[in-house]
Protein backbone atom coordinates (compact mmCIF):
# COMPACT_ATOMS: atom_id res chain seq x y z
CA UNK A 1 0.00 0.00 0.00
CA UNK A 2 0.96 3.53 -0.62
CA UNK A 3 3.45 4.83 2.50
CA UNK A 4 4.24 8.46 3.49
CA UNK A 5 7.01 8.71 5.85
CA UNK A 6 8.41 11.64 7.82
CA UNK A 7 11.63 13.13 8.98
CA UNK A 8 12.09 12.94 11.77
CA UNK A 9 9.71 11.53 14.30
CA UNK A 10 10.57 13.78 17.02
CA UNK A 11 12.44 16.84 17.76
CA UNK A 12 13.22 19.04 20.50
CA UNK A 13 14.51 22.40 19.67
CA UNK A 14 15.47 25.76 21.45
CA UNK A 15 13.25 28.99 21.15
CA UNK A 16 14.26 31.10 18.40
CA UNK A 17 15.80 28.29 16.33
CA UNK A 18 14.83 26.70 12.99
CA UNK A 19 13.31 23.16 12.35
CA UNK A 20 12.76 21.38 9.08
CA UNK A 21 10.59 18.63 8.95
CA UNK A 22 10.49 16.44 5.60
CA UNK A 23 7.84 14.57 4.14
CA UNK A 24 8.13 12.18 1.98
CA UNK A 25 5.58 9.50 -0.75
CA UNK A 26 7.98 6.86 -0.98
CA UNK A 27 6.14 4.66 -3.46
CA UNK A 28 4.18 6.82 -5.56
CA UNK A 29 3.75 11.07 -6.36
CA UNK A 30 2.51 13.58 -4.61
CA UNK A 31 1.76 16.35 -6.53
CA UNK A 32 -0.21 17.85 -3.79
CA UNK A 33 0.32 17.66 -0.26
CA UNK A 34 -1.22 18.46 3.00
CA UNK A 35 -0.05 20.31 6.28
CA UNK A 36 -1.86 19.11 9.71
CA UNK A 37 -1.03 20.27 13.00
CA UNK A 38 -2.46 18.65 16.22
CA UNK A 39 -2.40 20.00 19.76
CA UNK A 40 -3.03 17.53 22.68
CA UNK A 41 -6.32 16.13 22.81
CA UNK A 42 -7.27 17.75 19.87
CA UNK A 43 -8.34 17.37 16.15
CA UNK A 44 -6.23 18.12 12.97
CA UNK A 45 -5.93 21.33 12.04
CA UNK A 46 -5.42 22.19 8.35
CA UNK A 47 -2.29 24.20 7.92
CA UNK A 48 -1.76 24.71 4.56
CA UNK A 49 -1.85 22.86 0.93
CA UNK A 50 2.00 22.19 -0.75
CA UNK A 51 1.81 22.13 -4.80
CA UNK A 52 5.06 20.68 -5.91
CA UNK A 53 6.78 23.68 -7.90
CA UNK A 54 4.38 26.60 -7.10
CA UNK A 55 3.66 28.45 -3.75
CA UNK A 56 1.74 26.87 -1.06
CA UNK A 57 -1.46 27.90 0.17
CA UNK A 58 -2.60 28.80 3.34
CA UNK A 59 -5.15 28.45 5.59
CA UNK A 60 -6.22 31.75 7.47
CA UNK A 61 -4.44 32.23 10.60
CA UNK A 62 -1.33 30.34 9.67
CA UNK A 63 1.71 32.63 8.96
CA UNK A 64 3.23 31.69 5.63
CA UNK A 65 6.84 33.56 6.59
CA UNK A 66 6.88 31.45 9.86
CA UNK A 67 5.79 27.97 8.14
CA UNK A 68 8.00 27.92 5.36
CA UNK A 69 6.54 25.19 3.00
CA UNK A 70 9.03 23.73 -0.24
CA UNK A 71 7.54 21.11 -2.64
CA UNK A 72 10.36 20.73 -4.92
CA UNK A 73 9.94 17.24 -6.28
CA UNK A 74 6.98 14.99 -6.63
CA UNK A 75 8.17 13.24 -3.89
CA UNK A 76 9.00 15.40 -0.87
CA UNK A 77 7.81 18.00 0.62
CA UNK A 78 9.58 19.92 3.74
CA UNK A 79 7.87 22.19 6.46
CA UNK A 80 10.28 24.79 8.25
CA UNK A 81 9.23 26.47 11.11
CA UNK A 82 11.03 29.60 11.86
CA UNK A 83 12.46 31.20 14.90
CA UNK A 84 10.63 28.66 16.88
CA UNK A 85 8.96 29.58 20.25
CA UNK A 86 6.72 26.91 23.10
CA UNK A 87 3.93 27.64 21.76
CA UNK A 88 4.96 26.13 18.07
CA UNK A 89 4.77 22.70 20.19
CA UNK A 90 2.98 20.38 18.25
CA UNK A 91 2.16 17.20 16.58
CA UNK A 92 2.96 17.96 13.16
CA UNK A 93 1.33 15.52 10.44
CA UNK A 94 1.69 15.40 6.55
CA UNK A 95 -0.39 13.61 4.17
CA UNK A 96 -0.91 12.81 0.33
CA UNK A 97 -3.45 11.79 -1.81
CA UNK A 98 -2.41 8.54 -4.33
CA UNK A 99 -5.42 9.01 -6.43
CA UNK A 100 -7.57 6.40 -4.13
CA UNK A 101 -7.23 8.04 -0.66
CA UNK A 102 -4.95 10.43 1.43
CA UNK A 103 -2.71 8.87 3.53
CA UNK A 104 -1.06 10.38 6.43
CA UNK A 105 2.59 10.40 7.51
CA UNK A 106 3.40 9.24 11.22
CA UNK A 107 3.51 12.91 12.38
CA UNK A 108 6.71 14.97 13.78
CA UNK A 109 6.47 15.76 17.18
CA UNK A 110 8.09 19.08 18.34
CA UNK A 111 8.84 20.24 21.35
CA UNK A 112 10.34 23.86 21.96
CA UNK A 113 11.81 25.01 25.14
CA UNK B 1 -15.37 27.21 3.95
CA UNK B 2 -16.39 23.88 5.53
CA UNK B 3 -17.26 23.28 8.57
CA UNK B 4 -17.29 19.74 10.57
CA UNK B 5 -19.21 19.03 13.85
CA UNK B 6 -19.25 15.47 15.20
CA UNK B 7 -20.76 13.71 18.29
CA UNK B 8 -20.54 13.11 20.67
CA UNK B 9 -16.91 13.64 21.85
CA UNK B 10 -16.95 10.22 24.18
CA UNK B 11 -18.47 6.93 23.50
CA UNK B 12 -18.36 4.28 26.23
CA UNK B 13 -19.85 0.57 25.27
CA UNK B 14 -19.29 -2.58 26.34
CA UNK B 15 -17.50 -5.18 24.41
CA UNK B 16 -20.07 -6.79 21.62
CA UNK B 17 -22.33 -3.68 21.66
CA UNK B 18 -22.92 -1.38 18.68
CA UNK B 19 -21.36 2.25 18.78
CA UNK B 20 -22.27 5.20 16.11
CA UNK B 21 -20.90 8.24 15.65
CA UNK B 22 -22.59 11.09 13.65
CA UNK B 23 -20.94 14.22 11.81
CA UNK B 24 -22.77 17.30 10.36
CA UNK B 25 -20.62 19.03 7.30
CA UNK B 26 -21.68 22.98 6.25
CA UNK B 27 -20.90 22.83 2.76
CA UNK B 28 -23.12 21.46 0.35
CA UNK B 29 -20.36 20.96 -2.36
CA UNK B 30 -18.43 18.75 0.19
CA UNK B 31 -18.65 15.18 -1.70
CA UNK B 32 -16.16 13.21 0.11
CA UNK B 33 -16.41 11.97 3.22
CA UNK B 34 -13.60 9.57 4.98
CA UNK B 35 -13.71 7.76 8.71
CA UNK B 36 -10.44 7.95 10.45
CA UNK B 37 -8.96 5.83 13.31
CA UNK B 38 -6.42 6.99 15.48
CA UNK B 39 -4.34 5.15 18.19
CA UNK B 40 -2.57 7.55 20.84
CA UNK B 41 0.98 9.13 19.64
CA UNK B 42 -0.10 7.44 16.05
CA UNK B 43 -1.15 8.54 12.41
CA UNK B 44 -4.97 8.81 11.74
CA UNK B 45 -5.56 5.26 9.84
CA UNK B 46 -8.63 5.80 7.03
CA UNK B 47 -11.41 2.44 8.26
CA UNK B 48 -13.61 3.62 5.77
CA UNK B 49 -14.68 6.46 3.59
CA UNK B 50 -18.08 7.01 1.23
CA UNK B 51 -18.79 9.51 -1.40
CA UNK B 52 -21.49 11.38 -2.10
CA UNK B 53 -23.21 9.05 -5.07
CA UNK B 54 -23.42 6.14 -2.20
CA UNK B 55 -25.80 6.60 0.66
CA UNK B 56 -24.46 3.76 2.47
CA UNK B 57 -20.84 1.34 2.41
CA UNK B 58 -19.99 -1.27 4.64
CA UNK B 59 -17.20 -3.00 5.60
CA UNK B 60 -17.56 -5.99 7.55
CA UNK B 61 -17.96 -4.39 11.40
CA UNK B 62 -17.84 -1.09 9.94
CA UNK B 63 -20.74 0.89 8.07
CA UNK B 64 -20.61 4.12 6.94
CA UNK B 65 -23.84 6.31 6.04
CA UNK B 66 -24.47 9.43 3.89
CA UNK B 67 -27.54 12.02 3.85
CA UNK B 68 -26.95 14.60 1.35
CA UNK B 69 -30.20 16.17 1.85
CA UNK B 70 -29.31 16.51 5.87
CA UNK B 71 -25.80 17.00 5.05
CA UNK B 72 -24.81 14.29 7.60
CA UNK B 73 -22.93 11.00 7.85
CA UNK B 74 -22.47 8.59 10.63
CA UNK B 75 -19.95 5.57 11.46
CA UNK B 76 -21.34 2.70 12.65
CA UNK B 77 -19.51 -0.08 14.46
CA UNK B 78 -20.86 -3.41 15.65
CA UNK B 79 -19.53 -6.28 17.60
CA UNK B 80 -17.42 -3.53 18.94
CA UNK B 81 -14.35 -4.94 20.46
CA UNK B 82 -11.55 -3.72 23.34
CA UNK B 83 -9.12 -2.88 20.55
CA UNK B 84 -11.66 -0.64 18.73
CA UNK B 85 -10.83 1.54 21.34
CA UNK B 86 -9.15 4.70 20.02
CA UNK B 87 -10.10 8.54 18.47
CA UNK B 88 -12.02 8.64 15.76
CA UNK B 89 -12.22 11.57 13.70
CA UNK B 90 -14.99 11.99 10.32
CA UNK B 91 -13.50 14.49 7.54
CA UNK B 92 -15.23 16.08 4.61
CA UNK B 93 -13.88 17.47 1.26
CA UNK B 94 -15.49 19.12 -1.97
CA UNK B 95 -13.63 16.26 -3.83
CA UNK B 96 -11.26 13.32 -3.35
CA UNK B 97 -7.61 14.76 -3.69
CA UNK B 98 -8.66 18.09 -1.54
CA UNK B 99 -8.01 18.74 1.82
CA UNK B 100 -9.85 17.27 4.24
CA UNK B 101 -11.46 19.40 7.31
CA UNK B 102 -11.62 17.13 10.20
CA UNK B 103 -14.03 17.00 13.28
CA UNK B 104 -13.24 17.41 16.36
CA UNK B 105 -12.65 13.22 17.63
CA UNK B 106 -14.81 11.12 19.42
CA UNK B 107 -12.80 9.04 21.93
CA UNK B 108 -14.35 5.66 22.12
CA UNK B 109 -13.68 2.96 25.24
CA UNK B 110 -14.67 -0.77 24.94
CA UNK B 111 -14.71 -2.37 28.03
CA UNK B 112 -14.59 -5.96 28.16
Amino acid sequence: GAVVSQHPSRVICKSGTSVKIECRSLDFQATTMFWYRQFPKQSLMLMATSNEGSKATYEQGVEKDKFLINHASLTLSTLTVTSAHPEDSSFYICSAWTGETQYFGPGTRLLVL
Amino acid sequence: GENVEQHPSTLSVQEGDSAVIKCTYSDSASNYFPWYKQELGKRPQLIIDIRSNVGEKKDQRIAVTLNKTAKHFSLHITETQPEDSAVYFCAASIQAGTALIFGKGTTLSVSS
